[in-house]
């Protein structure tokens, strides 16, 4: 089994802010996904990558192999922003989750 | 499309009941998917299916059967409901399941065991 860990739980920004998401898993893996959770519920993927770099927008994550660690940065938030973010590592057939980053951008 | 749909929206089962969870796709997707989303433990895959007629664990198996038996539809079955499998469940499908695919989520199924 992959544990997965992120950092920070919660989060709060003012808009406007610079913002970063931590993701650090224990095995190595095939790829990595972003996802992010509206407050609806929905799930909706963002970002998959095994190594470098993506940009989407106002939204970039890194991937360091070796170091065993993601990020999901956002620019310029905004307060459409707000939602839970979720890293998922891919080993084998099977994903593994993060519980997930609750973002709020206040206005 | 339709993408990926989750019927019923929400549940209320009482302890020893059973009941099935749909989940079907209409974008040809070999790869499905079913997993429990409880506060403070993020997703965890229940089972899993590469294509038609195969079938597969996840990390939390137990108490859920499944069967894939065309490739747009893939039930969850609980065979005898415990207050343990109150939880969200989510839908999810890929083309083949590969590392770098887009994962498409249903709705979601709230269920609440009492």
């Amino acid at each position: 089994k992959n544990e997965v860990e992120q950092s920070p739980q919660n989060l709060t920004a003012q808009e406007g802010e610079f913002i970063t998401i931590n993701c650090s898993y224990s095995v190595g893996i095939s790829a990595l996904h972003w996802l992010q959770q509206h407050p609806g519920g929905g799930i909706v993927s963002l970002f998959m990558l095994s190594s470098g770099k993506k940009k989407h927008g106002r939204l970039i994550a890194t991937i360091n192999i070796q170091e065993k660690h993601s990020s999901l940065h956002i620019t310029a938030s905004h307060p459409r922003d707000s939602a839970v973010y979720i890293c998922a590592s891919f080993t084998g057939n099977q994903f593994y989750f993060g519980t997930g980053t609750s973002l709020t951008v206040i206005p | 499309n339709a993408g990926v749909t989750q019927t019923p929206k929400f549940q209320v089962l009482k302890t020893g009941q059973s009941m099935t969870l749909q989940c079907a796709q209409d974008m040809n997707h070999e790869y499905m998917s079913w997993y429990r989303q409880d506060p403070g433990m993020g997703l965890r895959l229940i089972h899993y299916s590469v294509g038609a007629g195969i079938t597969d664990q996840g990390e939390v198996p137990n108490g859920y059967n499944v069967s894939r038996s065309t490739t747009e539809d893939f039930p969850l079955r609980l065979l005898s409901a415990a207050p343990s499998q109150t939880s969200v469940y989510f839908c999810a499908s890929s083309y083949t399941g590969l590392l770098l695919e887009t994962q498409y989520f249903g709705p979601g199924t709230r269920l609440l065991v009492l």
